[in-house]
């Protein structure tokens, strides 16, 4: 157990549609990265958060949104499903920028 | 920017034969290197990591990994596999410090360990 605790496990929804991921980090972790992993582009990584503010930004479409809370968890946000959306998202927090991040269990989502 | 080539995205191999998984990454910089572990349906796991110091590292179930700077690669190693080990594989890269800390990854290698 990573101590990255991520929910739904699984999400099944329809094109247009609009989801939340949740991500809570290890206890103590100030930065949150969100990635997303799918058969055709590996894992990419979509957005960071340090401390309740944005530090980088991948290839995150300007569908996606993402926040942390004063608490440090984080929510991604995925508006305007589109098929090609589906797949693994994954959270991962770490305690200082310069050392290894830990992951969650992910979010599999499904656009139908 | 920092990248990640894993050349191999398939290795089969059998039970108990070694196995070497190959990982380059393009930076002009000090790296910190990483070799992630998934396995079906989970998150990814830390397997060893390299930030300084002796460019050969090891990891508790048998793996290890070096640092070769000139050639610029970080590929794992095991001498005798299991069935267990059975799983994708990822290298993954931080160029510290400067602008991103972020880890970028490769494309993965699934190995597969056939009894």
């Amino acid at each position: 157990d990573s101590g990255v605790t991520q929910t739904p496990k699984h999400l099944i929804t329809a094109t247009g549609q609009r989801v939340t991921l949740r991500c809570s980090p290890r206890s103590g972790d100030l930065s949150v990265y969100w990635y997303q992993q799918s058969l055709d582009q590996g894992l990419q990584f979509l957005i960071q958060y340090y401390n309740g503010e944005e530090r980088a930004k991948g290839n995150i479409l300007e569908r996606f949104s993402a926040q942390q809370f004063p608490d440090l968890h984080s929510e991604l946000n995925l508006s305007s499903l589109e098929l090609g959306d589906s797949a693994l998202y994954f959270c991962a927090s770490s305690f200082q920028k310069d050392t290894e991040a830990f992951f969650g269990q992910g979010t599999r989502l499904t656009v139908v | 920017a920092q990248s990640v080539t894993q050349l191999d995205s398939q290795v089969p191999v059998f039970e108990e034969a070694p196995v070497e998984l190959r990982c380059n990454y393009s930076s002009s910089v000090s790296v910190y290197l990483f070799w992630y572990v998934q396995y079906p349906n989970q998150g990814l796991q830390l397997l060893l990591k390299y930030l300084s110091g002796s460019t050969l590292v090891e990891s508790i179930n048998g793996f290890e990994a070096e640092f070769n700077k000139s050639q610029t690669s970080f590929h794992l190693r095991k001498p005798s596999v299991h069935i267990s080990d059975t799983a994708e594989y990822f290298c993954a890269v931080i160029t510290p410090p400067g602008e991103s800390y972020i880890p970028t990854f490769g494309r993965g290698t699934s190995l597969i360990v056939h009894p």
